[in-house]
């Protein structure tokens, strides 16, 4: 139980174009959902925090308008990433916790984001 | 939470015990020690968790110094698939947390010869 799932795993794009990744809790309900970043040979930094039906809270040095988060429903965040450029391609991450027995944060597989 | 500290990088014989060191001198009572582990290219995994008790799994075991202060994460028989940055995390337990994120530091960077 407590899987976590992303897509895409890795995409591609221009310069200038965003890109939406999604988080989906697939077998519990996530009342908040995290979203990080990683950089080669670096640890996760933690990006946002988002609470369902509400608007997320942003880390320190993270642009709320250029990283968009939405977390509409129980099961799905999206993170999207507006006019990206290269210095955005990274490995990013997001993680769920649940209420009632998924207290814990569960991880998903991440997505590897190439800007070219 | 409480601070860390880990070795930059370890290696492991394959089949043999692997044991992995963190430093919480300043762990306060209520907070509990997790490890994740992350292998390249993936999320991180949650290993096991403890408070003051040993704990074991069917991946490790974790073993918790009386004062706390340090514990050690036990593979008791490393293979190469266990190749990856291991996390060691001191926090309170997440029902308390609120919705605080787990937070990362760098970890130790196990490395499994065959």
């Amino acid at each position: 139980g407590a899987v976590v799932s992303q897509h895409p795993s890795r995409v591609i794009c221009k310069s200038g174009t965003s890109v939406k990744i999604e988080c989906r809790s697939l077998d519990f309900q996530a009342t908040t959902m995290f979203w990080y970043r990683q950089f080669p040979k670096q640890s996760l930094m933690l990006m946002a925090t988002s609470n369902e039906g509400s608007k997320a809270t942003y880390e320190q040095g993270v642009e709320k308008d250029k990283f968009l988060i939405n977390h509409a429903s129980l099961t799905l965040s999206t993170l999207t990433v507006t006019s990206a450029h290269p210095e955005d391609s990274s490995f990013y991450i997001c993680s769920a916790r649940g209420s009632r027995d998924t207290y814990e944060q569960y991880f998903g597989p991440g997505t590897r984001l190439t800007v070219t | 939470d409480a601070k860390t500290t880990q070795p930059t990088s370890m290696d492991c014989a394959e089949g043999r015990a692997a044991n992995l060191p963190c430093n919480h001198s300043t762990i306060s009572g209520n907070e509990y020690v997790y490890w994740y582990r992350q292998i390249h290219s993936q999320g991180p995994q949650y290993i096991i968790h403890g408070l003051k008790n040993n704990e074991t799994n069917e991946m490790a075991s974790l073993i918790i110094t009386e004062d706390r202060k340090s514990s050690t994460l036990i593979l008791p028989h490393a293979t190469l698939r266990d190749t990856a940055v291991y996390y060691c995390i001191v926090r309170v337990s997440p029902m308390d947390t609120g919705r605080r994120a787990l937070t990362f530091g760098s970890g130790t960077r196990l490395q499994v010869q065959p």
